[in-house]
C-alpha cells in the first residue's frame, strides 16, 4: 500500500531556505507512471499548489512562487524535496506531498497524500 | 481571490441533498479541462472524492457524485450523514496561469 510521509525543519527564518522530504514506501518513484507533487495550505485557509516532477520528466510550478521552488527525485533513497527560497511570514503552512497517476498532461488529480507537516516561517 | 469559486459554506439536515458548486472561466473548466474534488476531514488531509468530473475512486459511498457543464461544476452528497461534515474543494487545470488550481474550499455543515 502506497504511503507518503513528509519531513523538514518546522521552523524557518525569514528569507532562508525551506527544504522539505517525501518519503514514499509501498511503490517505486522510479517510474514514469505518476506526477509526484507538492501542495500547501495556510492555516485556516484553502489548498494552493505549488508544483510537481514526473521521474524523467519535466517538473512544472506555480507561477505565483515566481521561481522560488525546486522539485527533486532522489532515487536512491525513493523520495521526493521540495526547496523554497527567500521564505516569508505568507509561506507558513501546512505541506502536503501527494502522487498523481498519470491521464496526459495537463491533467493532474492528486488520489494520495502524505498527512502533512507544518513550516512555521518565523524569527 | 480563488480562480475557482465555491460557497463558503453550505448545510443539510440529515438525510438531505445538498450540492456545492465550483465556478470558473474560459481558461479552466470552459476550456474542458476537467475538475476534481476533495474532501478534508478536520485535521486531516485531503482525500480524492471525484476524478475526472464524474468518476469515483474505490471505496467512494456513491451517495457522492459529480458533474459539470460549460464553466461549472457540481458536487451533490445525498442521503448526507454526520461524518461528512468536512471541507471540500474542487480542483483542476487553468490554461492562462499554466497551473493547477483550488476553488477556495467549501465548509459543510450537517444540521
Amino acid at each position: 500500500q502506497l504511503q507518503l510521509q513528509e519531513s523538514g525543519p518546522g521552523r524557518v527564518k525569514p528569507s532562508e531556505t525551506l527544504s522539505l522530504t517525501c518519503s514514499v514506501s509501498g511503490a517505486s518513484i522510479r517510474t514514469s507512471d505518476f506526477y509526484w507533487g507538492w501542495i500547501r495550505q495556510p492555516p485556516g485557509r484553502g489548498l494552493e499548489w505549488i508544483g510537481r516532477i514526473q521521474f524523467g520528466g519535466s517538473s512544472y510550478y506555480n507561477p505565483s512562487l515566481k521561481t522560488r521552488g525546486t522539485i527533486s527525485v532522489d532515487t536512491s533513497k525513493n523520495q521526493f524535496s521540495l526547496k523554497l527560497t527567500s521564505v516569508t511570514a505568507a509561506d507558513t503552512a501546512v505541506y502536503y506531498c501527494a502522487r498523481s497517476p498519470l491521464y496526459g498532461d495537463p491533467v493532474v488529480l492528486y488520489e494520495t497524500w502524505g498527512q502533512g507537516t507544518l513550516v512555521t516561517v518565523s524569527s | 481571490q480563488s480562480v475557482l469559486t465555491q460557497p463558503p459554506s453550505v448545510s443539510g439536515a440529515p438525510g438531505q441533498r445538498v450540492t456545492i458548486s465550483c465556478t470558473g472561466s474560459s481558461s479552466n473548466l470552459g476550456a474542458g479541462y476537467e475538475v476534481h474534488w476533495y474532501q478534508q476531514l478536520p485535521g486531516t488531509a485531503p482525500k480524492l472524492l471525484i476524478y475526472l468530473n464524474n468518476n469515483r475512486p474505490s471505496g467512494v459511498p456513491d451517495r457522492f457524485s459529480g458533474s459539470k457543464s460549460g464553466t461549472s461544476a457540481s458536487l451533490a452528497i445525498t442521503g448526507l450523514q454526520a461524518e461528512d461534515e468536512a471541507d471540500y474543494y474542487c480542483q483542476s487545470y487553468d490554461s492562462s496561469l499554466s497551473g493547477l488550481v483550488f476553488g477556495g474550499g467549501t465548509k459543510l455543515t450537517v444540521l
